[in-house]
Parts: C-alpha cells; sequence; structure tokens
C-alpha cells in the first residue's frame, strides 16, 4: 500500500458526460501528479499541483481539468468524454516538488466511456 | 520532445533465472534520475529500484540491480533469481527538468515460466 488513495476505482459513463476523479495523496506530501494510462498513449503526464497551485501542465485535454484543495487532496475533472478517454488514471504523491523525490502511485481508476 | 525507449515489449524467463529488461533514454541533462516500475496485473504502480545519474555506482534493491550506462544513455534492469510473483508489466521511467513529472516507456511485459 503507497498511501496514496483513489476513488472510485471503476467508473463506467457515457459519451459527453462529465466525471470526477479523485486522489488522495500521502500523510505530509504536499505535490500531486496525475498520469493517463491508455493502450495507444501509454502512460502520459497529464498535471502537476503542489501544495494547491498548479506547477506543471503534460498533454492535458482543454476539457480536461484539475485542482487540489487546501487539505491536498486533488481532484481530476473531466468533461464532455469521449470513447477515447477511456483509460486508467493515477495519481501519485511527493513530499516536494524536487526531482529527487520519488513519486508513490495510487491504485488508479478505471475510467470506461460507453 | 524527450523520450524513454523499451525496446522489448515481451519477455519470458524460467523460474529462478535471471533475465534483463532493456531501456534507453535521450536526455541531455546531466543529472537526472531514472526509475523502473512494476505493474502486476493489479495494475498498481510499484516502484522497483531508482538510479542517480550522478552516482558511479547501479542500484541495487534484493534481487533487482541496474546498469546504468550513462555515456550510453542505457538503464537496464536486471532480474535474479525469478520468481512467479515477478510476472508484470515494467516500465522504466525518467524524471523530466524541474517539474519532475516522469516520462515513461512504453513497458516491457515478463512473464515468468515454472
Amino acid at each position: 500500500d503507497s498511501g496514496v488513495t483513489q476513488t472510485p476505482k471503476h467508473l463506467i459513463t457515457a459519451t459527453g458526460q462529465r466525471v470526477t476523479l479523485r486522489c488522495s495523496p500521502r500523510s505530509g506530501d504536499l505535490s500531486v501528479y496525475w498520469y493517463q494510462q491508455s493502450l495507444d498513449q501509454g502512460l502520459q503526464f497529464l498535471i502537476q499541483y503542489y501544495n494547491g497551485e498548479e506547477r506543471a501542465k503534460g498533454n492535458i485535454l482543454e476539457r480536461f481539468s484539475a485542482q487540489q484543495f487546501p487539505d491536498l487532496h486533488s481532484e481530476l475533472n473531466l468533461s464532455s468524454l469521449e470513447l477515447g478517454d477511456s483509460a486508467l488514471y493515477f495519481c501519485a504523491s511527493t513530499p516536494g516538488v524536487s526531482r529527487t523525490d520519488t513519486q508513490y502511485f495510487g491504485p488508479g481508476t478505471r475510467l470506461t466511456v460507453l | 520532445a524527450q523520450t524513454v525507449t523499451q525496446s522489448q515489449p515481451e519477455m519470458s524467463v524460467q523460474e529462478a533465472e535471471t533475465v534483463t529488461l532493456s531501456c534507453t533514454h535521450d536526455t541531455s541533462e546531466s543529472d537526472y534520475y531514472l526509475f523502473w516500475y512494476k505493474q502486476p496485473p493489479s495494475r498498481q504502480m510499484i516502484l522497483v529500484i531508482r538510479q542517480e545519474a550522478y552516482k558511479q555506482q547501479n542500484a541495487t534493491e534484493n534481487r533487482f540491480s541496474v546498469n546504468f550506462q550513462k555515456a550510453a544513455k542505457s538503464f537496464s534492469l536486471k532480474i535474479s533469481d525469478s520468481q512467479l510473483g515477478d510476472a508484470a508489466m515494467y516500465f522504466c521511467a525518467w524524471v523530466s527538468g524541474n517539474t519532475g513529472k516522469l516520462i515513461f516507456g512504453q513497458g516491457t511485459t515478463l512473464q515468468v515460466k515454472p
């Protein structure tokens, strides 16, 4: 158990809908990273938050957004869902923003868009 | 874009034997960090081992060790005394720049035969 929690584990929804994925980092970690794992794109970095502020952005679609709350949990919002958004979404956390920090991953949320 | 390449989509090894998984990167940075993550059928991402580029000594964690060739930009993972529980997909990853985001290879699926 990495100490990072993600809910829900599975999500099945229809095209055009909006969903919210939740992540709670390890105790004491201030930084949260979101990744998408899909069959065609592999594992891709989406976005990073540190202590409530967006710090880095990757290949995140405009239909996707995220935020980190004062209690440090983070939410990834996916809207106008398309079939191609079906993927496993991971979050990871680290104490700070140093690249020397090891990222510990949550169990992931599997999103299926029908 | 900087990339990480795993040239072996699939590998197999006999139980108790040794196997080496290959990984190369193309970063031009001199100070960076490399990781191997394991993803078993449960889909959880589990850290196997990490290597700091400035360290000349190859990292070792029990049966797992790396062969880091800085000039060749190669970072292979050696698994000794393979066990059935080692069967998984293995990803190598590199920490990019100052953001801490991980750039992953495409993954190698390891099969362990009894």
